[in-house]
């Protein structure tokens, strides 16, 4: 069964700074990977996703991630973060295969930005 | 742009009482799914739906909880006999197909409370 561990639950940074925010995942073969993103009262956004082919992935609000197999590692990164980025931020991992799927997901980073 | 609706945002039971958690998924999506999150706890994978049927569940989907696709546009979970660790965040998802286009969209959640 496929796992995923965040190891950092709460990061703080200062607006302008960059960041990277941890996922390691378990799973026997190549898994279909995601950034979730939850800001207060809202559902989860879909920040980013990797199915195959190039291991470095764009995603939306100027975030990426890269894949790297030796490490079992998808660890998102921005150059430049913003006040509105603070909210919780979710690594989730999902079996390929026909049909429906279900996603495992870590236990999230808060992410806190000082103005 | 489209989004998953899920009502009521908040819902407070009594232990034993039936809930009924109500999701309207994105127009044209095919496949339905419920996760749940406990208070500091990872968000699990509860069911998976598709062409009227269950497609997938979790061992936490027990006999208590069933869902349903009542008419064309809302999805239902319910939980017949709520108890108190039923207390959690239930997400709603949907996406338009399996597999590779499996992108998971959620809604911003149901917090259920029970007493």
């Amino acid at each position: 069964a496929q796992s995923v561990t965040q190891p950092d639950i709460h990061i703080t940074v200062s607006e302008g700074a960059s960041l990277e925010l941890r996922c390691n995942y378990s799973y026997g073969a190549t898994p279909y990977l995601f950034w979730y993103v939850q800001s207060p009262g809202q559902g989860l956004q879909l920040l980013l996703k990797y199915f195959s082919g190039d291991t470095l992935v764009q995603g939306i609000k100027g975030f990426e991630a890269e894949f790297k197999r030796s490490q079992s590692s998808f660890n998102l990164r921005k150059p430049s973060v913003h006040w509105s980025d603070a909210a919780e931020y979710f690594c989730a991992v999902g079996a390929p295969g026909a049909g429906s799927y279900q996603l495992t997901f870590g236990k999230g980073t808060k992410l806190s930005v000082i103005p | 742009e489209p989004e998953v609706t899920q009502t009521p945002s908040h819902q407070v039971t009594q232990m034993g009482q039936e809930v009924i958690l109500r999701c309207v998924p994105i127009s044209n999506h095919l496949y339905f799914y419920w996760y749940r999150q406990i208070l500091g706890q990872k968000v699990e994978f509860l069911v998976s739906f598709y062409n009227n049927e269950i497609s997938e569940k979790s061992e936490i989907f027990d006999d208590q909880f069933s869902v349903e696709r009542p008419d064309g546009s809302n999805f239902t979970l319910k939980i017949r006999s709520t108890k108190l660790e039923d207390s959690a965040m239930y997400f709603c998802a949907s996406s338009v197909a399996g597999g590779r286009e499996n992108i998971q969209y959620f809604g911003a959640g149901t917090r259920l409370s029970v007493l």
